[in-house]
């Protein structure tokens, strides 16, 4: 069974860089059909994607939210992570990471990972 | 913009059928067959439930179906169950804003 684990700072101040990283198990982030994602929940609300990438470079980004997110990877670790600058109380959300198949279907999700910004 | 508009509540009795609708504007829906469904319960990840309009994952009971018509994705769950209860999220490829999601709808087991 594919597994995600995002790992997250929790608590960023507004301004500043908010970075996440997913960890897969039981998967090789280097499978050929599997782009590598991540969607954001604002509590209670709805699901935003935020963009995906493919280990051999074909990165989307959502076009609101382009300026601001890089997306990369590490092979090495089976790991991939999300990057978003001057984050504001607006980004405030559950960062959900996904596998996003064949750039499809988001089939697999992490548990999630609850960032707050505030100072 | 495209967007994805479902109801924001939809409620059926135990063994019954509920359609939640799924309406996308600017062709975030028409024309091509990259819809997808997810269950969410309160406090958990989203679930794939339906891909490709109307595929169903492994391990997803044959109660859950989709189908499509023009701008409109449905998602039927067929004789209602208790663990139905959830919020459903419909998902589709606009190719203005890449992947969209409709704003989910909260189901409720009478």
């Amino acid at each position: 069974q594919v597994q995600l684990q995002e790992s997250g700072p929790g608590l960023v101040k507004p301004s500043e860089t908010l970075s996440i990283t997913c960890t897969v198990s039981s998967a090789s982030i280097r499978s050929v059909n599997a782009y590598w994602g991540w969607v954001r929940q604002v509590p209670g609300r709805g699901l935003e994607w935020i963009g995906s990438m493919h280990h051999r470079g074909d990165t989307q980004y959502n076009m609101s939210l382009r300026s601001r997110v890089t997306l990369s990877a590490d092979t090495s670790k089976n790991q991939f992570s999300l990057e978003m600058i001057s984050v504001t109380a607006a980004d405030t959300a559950i960062y959900y990471c996904v596998r996003h198949t064949n750039y499809e279907v988001f089939d697999y999700w992490g548990q999630g990972t609850l960032v707050t910004v505030s100072s | 913009q495209s967007a994805l508009t479902q109801p924001p509540s939809a409620s059926g009795s135990l063994g019954q059928s509920i359609t939640i609708s799924c309406f996308g504007s600017s062709g975030a829906i028409d024309g091509h067959n990259f819809v997808s469904w997810y269950q969410q319960y309160p406090g958990k990840a989203p679930k794939l439930i339906i891909y490709a309009v109307n595929n169903r994952p492994s391990g997803v009971p044959d109660r859950f179906s989709g189908s499509k018509s023009g701008d409109t994705a449905s998602l039927t769950v067929s004789g209602l169950l208790a663990e139905d209860e959830a919020d459903y999220f419909c998902n589709a490829y606009a190719p203005t804003n890449n992947w969209i999601f409709g704003g989910g709808t909260r189901l409720t087991v009478l």
